[in-house]
C-alpha cells in the first residue's frame, strides 16, 4: 500500500547543529505536512505545504514541497535540546504518516 | 491550551479484560474522528474513521469488532478494545477534524495488557 519514507531513521547530532531529513512517496500528493511528536505525546503539526516548490519557515524550522510533489524536506537550524523528538511527515490526502525521523540532540 | 484530551492517559489491563478510551474536543464540534495505534518505535497507523452518529470506517486489517468505536457526541469518541490481549499493548492516540478548524491531535493513551 501507500507509503511515506523517511530519512534518516535516527539521528544524534550536537547541540547547536542542523538537521535535515526528508519524505518520499511513490505517489503524487497535493498537501505534505510535518509534525513533531515527544515521547509520550500525540503529534503536534509543525508545517503545512500547499503547492510544488513551496518554501515556509517556522521560526528555526524550514520545510519544503518538492517540486516532483514526491517528496518533501523538513531543515532545522541550530538545533536545541528540546527539539528532541520523533519527525513525521504526513499526507491529507491518505492520511498517512511517514515511518518517522528519530532525532537526539546531545548539549 | 488542549484542544483534544484522552482518558486515561495510561492503563494496565488483565488479558482479556476489556478497556475503554475515550477521547473529547475541548474546543470546537468535531464532525470526524480519527483512531491511530501507534507501536513502539514506529510510525501512527490509522486504525478507523468516525463520523458523528454514523458507523465507523475501519481500515483494512482492523477487526471492527475488536476495536469498538462510538462517536456519539461532536465532542465525544470512544475506542473499546474488547477482549484485549499482550499485542494490543500500544499506543492510541484519537485526531479530531473540524473543516474550518483543521485537524488536532490528543495526547495519546498508553495501553499495556499483562
Amino acid at each position: 500500500g501507500q507509503q511515506l519514507n523517511q530519512s534518516p531513521q535516527s539521528m544524534f547530532i550536537q547541540e547547536g547543529e542542523d538537521v535535515s531529513m526528508n519524505c518520499t512517496s511513490s505517489s503524487i500528493f497535493n498537501t505534505w505536512l510535518w509534525y513533531k511528536q515527544d515521547p509520550g505525546e500525540g503529534p503536534v503539526l509543525l508545517i503545512a505545504l500547499y503547492k510544488a516548490g513551496e518554501l515556509t519557515s517556522n521560526g528555526r524550522l524550514t520545510a519544503q514541497f518538492g517540486i516532483t510533489r514526491k517528496d518533501s524536506f523538513l531543515n532545522i537550524s541550530a538545533s536545541i535540546p528540546s527539539d528532541v523528538g520523533i519527525y513525521f511527515c504526513r499526507n491529507t490526502d491518505k492520511l498517512i504518516f511517514g515511518t518517522g525521523t528519530r532525532l537526539q540532540v546531545f548539549p | 491550551g488542549a484542544v483534544v484530551s484522552q482518558h486515561p492517559s495510561r492503563v494496565i489491563c488483565k488479558s482479556g479484560t476489556s478497556v475503554k478510551i475515550e477521547c473529547r474536543s475541548l474546543d470546537f464540534q468535531a464532525t470526524t474522528m480519527f483512531w491511530y495505534r501507534q507501536f513502539p518505535k514506529k510510525s501512527l497507523m490509522l486504525m478507523a474513521t468516525s463520523n458523528e452518529g454514523s458507523k465507523a470506517t475501519y481500515e483494512q486489517g482492523v477487526e471492527k469488532d475488536k476495536f469498538l468505536i462510538n462517536h456519539a457526541s461532536l465532542t465525544l469518541s470512544t475506542l473499546t478494545v474488547t477482549s484485549a490481549h499482550p499485542e494490543d499493548s500500544s499506543f492510541y492516540i484519537c485526531s479530531l477534524w473540524d473543516r474550518t478548524k483543521g485537524q488536532y491531535f490528543g495526547p495519546g493513551t498508553r495501553l499495556t495488557v499483562t
